[in-house]
Order: structure tokens, then sequence, then C-alpha cells
């Protein structure tokens, strides 16, 4: 069985642009979760999606924002990037409801110069 | 934020001896989940434990949950340099749905 699979796995990017990274759950997963970690930050939540529908937000400017497909996967967009958007982002997917398993992708590094 | 604190933040042992990390949160839980971290890339999920759970074994893991201290111990039997990673806690809180809020991290080296 297919893990949850993020692309690309390297971006570099410059200062003010937009990027886009996605992110493809396990197959029967409906929900969808981002994190950010940069360094010396820890994991800090992003975004949860389930079933199409924004669930929870972390606390992150509105630059920060994405969507779920009708196929669970999703996108995260970051517009008007700054230097300190530069980490490793995670994607996680669950299955719907408390006390369910979530498991995380590898990750895309998003080098912002 | 952070919801917990692990602790110790770093940890050196030999081969063969057992790791433990402890993982200290603040509110009310569901649930709780340890994950491992390879060199900076994506989180290996290890084990959920649920709140009304006070013990789980997975091969030579070994989870314990205190809801009355809000601690969780994790420990890793017979170590091995393969269990050199960084290890996470993760708080599914209560109202919070699945949403995972986590510690710090301890950094585990297991050396030869």
């Amino acid at each position: 069985e297919a893990g949850v699979t993020q692309s690309p796995t390297h971006l570099i990017k410059t200062r003010g642009q937009q990027v886009t990274l996605r992110c493809s759950p396990i197959s029967g997963h409906t929900s969808v979760y981002w994190y950010q970690q940069a360094l010396g930050l820890g994991l800090q939540f992003l975004l949860w999606y389930d079933e199409g529908e924004e669930r929870n937000r972390g606390n992150f400017p509105p630059r920060f924002s994405g969507r779920q497909f009708p196929n669970y996967s999703s996108e995260l967009n970051v517009n008007a990037l700054e230097l300190e958007d530069s980490a490793l982002y995670l994607c996680a997917s669950s299955q719907f409801g408390v006390n369910t398993e979530a498991f995380f992708g590898q990750g895309t590094r998003l080098t912002v110069v | 934020s952070q919801q917990g604190e692990e602790d110790p933040q770093a940890l050196s042992i030999q081969e063969g001896e057992n790791a433990t990390m402890n993982c200290s949160y603040k509110t009310s839980i569901n649930n709780l989940q340890w994950y491992r971290q390879n060199s900076g890339r994506g989180l290996v999920h290890l084990i959920l434990i649920r709140s009304n759970e006070r013990e789980k074994h997975s091969g030579r893991l070994r989870v314990t949950l205190d809801t009355s201290k809000k601690s969780s111990s994790l420990l890793i039997t017979a170590s091995r340099a393969a269990d050199t990673a960084s290890y996470f806690c993760a708080t599914g809180l209560t109202g919070g749905g699945n949403k995972l809020t986590f510690g710090t991290g301890t950094q585990l080296k297991v050396e030869l």
C-alpha cells in the first residue's frame, strides 16, 4: 500500500514568489494535515482538511492557504514568500475521527533565497 | 505553540542499552502518538496510545501514559545504531479532532 506522497522533494524560490506544494494521502484516508518544521521551531500545525473542507487552521498568516480535492489530495499554497518560510513542509493523512493514526510523507524542503 | 516538552533534549547511549524518553503535556488529550524522524526527513509513526490506556507495546517499543501527571514515556529496548533519530510525541487534544500538537523532540544517538 502506498504511503503519503509529497511533491516536489526540494524547491528553491526567491523572496516574494509563490509556491504550491502537493500531497496525496493514503488510500481510504479523508483527512489531510499540513505542518511546517522550520529550523529551531519544531513542528507547527498549519492546516487540516477533511472531505474538501478546512477543519482547522494554525497560527499562520493568510498568505498560507490550501485546498483539498475530491480525490482527497491536497495543495498548500504560500504567497509572497519570505526568508523565514524556509522549512520542511510535512503532510500527513488519517481517517477522519478521534484516535486515528496520522501518517506522514517525506516532506518538501523549501528554501527561500 | 508547543503542547509538549520532551526530556531529555538529547540522549547518547551504547548499542544494546535501553533508551527512555519522556514527554509532558499541558491539556486534556484523546491520544498521544510517538514518531521517529531521521535526518530531517518525514516522520515515521511508531505507536498510538489512547487516553484510557496505560501501556502499549510494539516490538522493542514500550509506551506508557499517565494522564494524571500528563506525561508519557517511550522506552526502546536493546537499542541499535539504526535507532539513531529524533523522537517526537504528539498529542491529539480533546475537542481538537485528530489535529496533532507536537513536542520539542529528543535526539537519540546510539553508538556502536
